[in-house]
């Protein structure tokens, strides 16, 4: 069973350009987190999302950021006209539906770094 | 959602056993106690959760005393795979799937 996906792994981007982070949960997964990592800090949560729903978007900022996790495919964290503070490792977890849904139990994938320039 | 306190870092050598403990003095009837350990280069990774006294597993143990303000993992014969960052939180048990808050964790530096 493969673990959660992410692509790419590096993405670097210019001011002002648009970067798009895929995400693929693990199979039978229907809950999908996004996460942001600066270097030396903690994650910090910015969406949480059920299939074609956002369930949790309190950590995503107020424009630019926007999420999407569709029926079919993976989920998608879309970052437009980024900035070099938008430079971060993001982080997608997966956790599988109630009842097995194990609380605080999340699957993360490898991350995708972003570097803006 | 409790807050935790851990130490910024710590430091020890192969072979040794490390304990690292959490202080989470507002923690509430419902909730759980969950570690995370993060590689460099890696997104966290789930090692080990309980409620009260002792969980242990192939990876930690995790021991927590009654008033449950506290918890310690315990990391048995470290190597030098074990040099990560190790986060403590706690949460609503009976809560549905939800965000997770990460605090800034514990460095753990091993050497030979």
């Amino acid at each position: 069973n493969a673990g959660v996906m992410q692509n790419p792994r590096h993405l670097v981007r210019r001011r002002g350009q648009e970067a798009r982070l895929r995400c693929s949960p693990m199979k039978g997964h229907s809950h999908v987190y996004w996460y942001r990592q600066l270097p030396e800090e903690g994650l910090k949560f910015m969406v949480y999302l059920q299939k074609e729903n956002i369930i949790d978007e309190s950590g995503m900022p107020k424009e630019r950021f926007s999420a999407e996790f569709p029926k079919e495919g993976p989920s998608i964290l879309r970052i437009q006209q980024v900035v070099r503070g938008d430079s971060a490792a993001y982080f997608c977890a997966s956790s599988p539906p109630p009842p097995d849904t194990s609380y605080n139990e999340q699957f993360f994938g490898p991350g995708t770094r972003l570097t803006v320039l | 959602l409790a807050k935790t306190t851990q130490p910024i870092s710590m430091d020890s050598y192969e072979g040794q056993e490390v304990n690292i403990t959490c202080s989470h003095n507002n923690i509430a009837t419902n909730d759980y106690i969950t570690w995370y350990q993060q590689f460099p280069s890696q997104g966290p990774r789930f090692i080990i959760q309980g409620y009260k006294t002792k969980v242990t597993n192939e990876v930690a143990s995790l021991f927590i005393p009654a008033d449950r303000k506290s918890s310690t993992l315990s990391l048995p014969r470290v190597s030098l795979s074990d040099t990560a960052v190790y986060y403590c939180l706690v949460g609503d048990v009976y809560s549905s799937a939800s965000k997770i808050i990460f605090g800034s964790g514990t460095r753990l530096s091993i050497r030979p």
